[in-house]
């Protein structure tokens, strides 16, 4: 069974920076692309960033792009997502999804960051 | 890439139809047949209920059907059950190689 767990968020003042993690299991991790989607409070989910199964193609929505990475450990099953510059319109529930071909099937259960002073 | 655009909310009463629309461009729902909606009832995560238009995945009820017309895309609920209540959005890949999603639609049964 696919199983994706996020983790990372919390309190965060503007500015400042985070890291989040997705640790995966239930499938072979290192043959799968990877996204980063988020939603923030009452709002609708937000496309953000794809990582190929090798790491080396990623791509961003332009509303992040310079101010998050996304990376993959292919060796721990992990997917991360470096956000840098933090504003309060990031506050948002981040979640990890398994890509299909064109859609997203697998998704975590979401990691809650708050950008607040 | 603006979000696409899906109604705020819809209803309908129980065994009833309701079909919530999702309007692109032609560089995303109108260019290509890789359009998806997702169910979230609310305090949970998204689940697939279809994909490239008009695929269900395992497990999902076939009361749940996709379709598209030129820059729209729509997903059909026949049959509405109480369960069925939750958020809706549709996605769409891009020519730009990313994905958009919709704002959401608030499914009430009535």
């Amino acid at each position: 069974e696919v199983h994706l767990v996020e983790s990372g968020g919390g309190l965060v003042q503007p500015g400042g920076s985070l890291r989040l993690s997705c640790a995966a299991s239930g499938f072979t991790f290192s043959f799968s692309d990877m996204n980063w989607v988020r939603q923030a409070p009452g709002k609708g989910l937000v496309w953000l960033a794809r990582i190929n199964s090798d790491g080396i193609l990623r791509t961003y929505a332009d509303s992040v792009k310079g101010r998050f990475t996304v990376s993959r450990d292919n060796a721990k099953n992990t997917l991360y997502l470096q956000l840098n510059s933090l504003r309060v319109e990031d506050t948002a529930v981040y979640y990890c999804t398994r890509q299909g071909e064109y859609s997203f099937p697998y998704w975590g259960q979401g990691t809650l960051l708050t950008v607040s002073s | 890439q603006s979000a696409l655009t899906q109604p705020p909310s819809v209803s309908g009463s129980p065994g009833h139809s309701v079909t919530i629309s999702c309007t692109g461009t032609t560089s995303d729902v109108g260019g290509y047949n890789r359009v998806s909606w997702y169910q979230q009832p609310p305090g949970t995560a998204p689940k697939l209920v279809i994909y490239e238009v008009s695929n269900r995945p395992s497990g999902v009820p076939d009361r749940f059907s996709g379709s598209k017309s030129g820059n729209t895309a729509s997903l059909t609920i026949s049959g509405l059950q109480a369960e069925d209540e939750a958020n809706y959005h549709c996605s769409s890949y891009t020519t730009n190689s990313t994905w958009v999603f919709g704002g959401g639609t608030k499914l009430t049964v009535l």
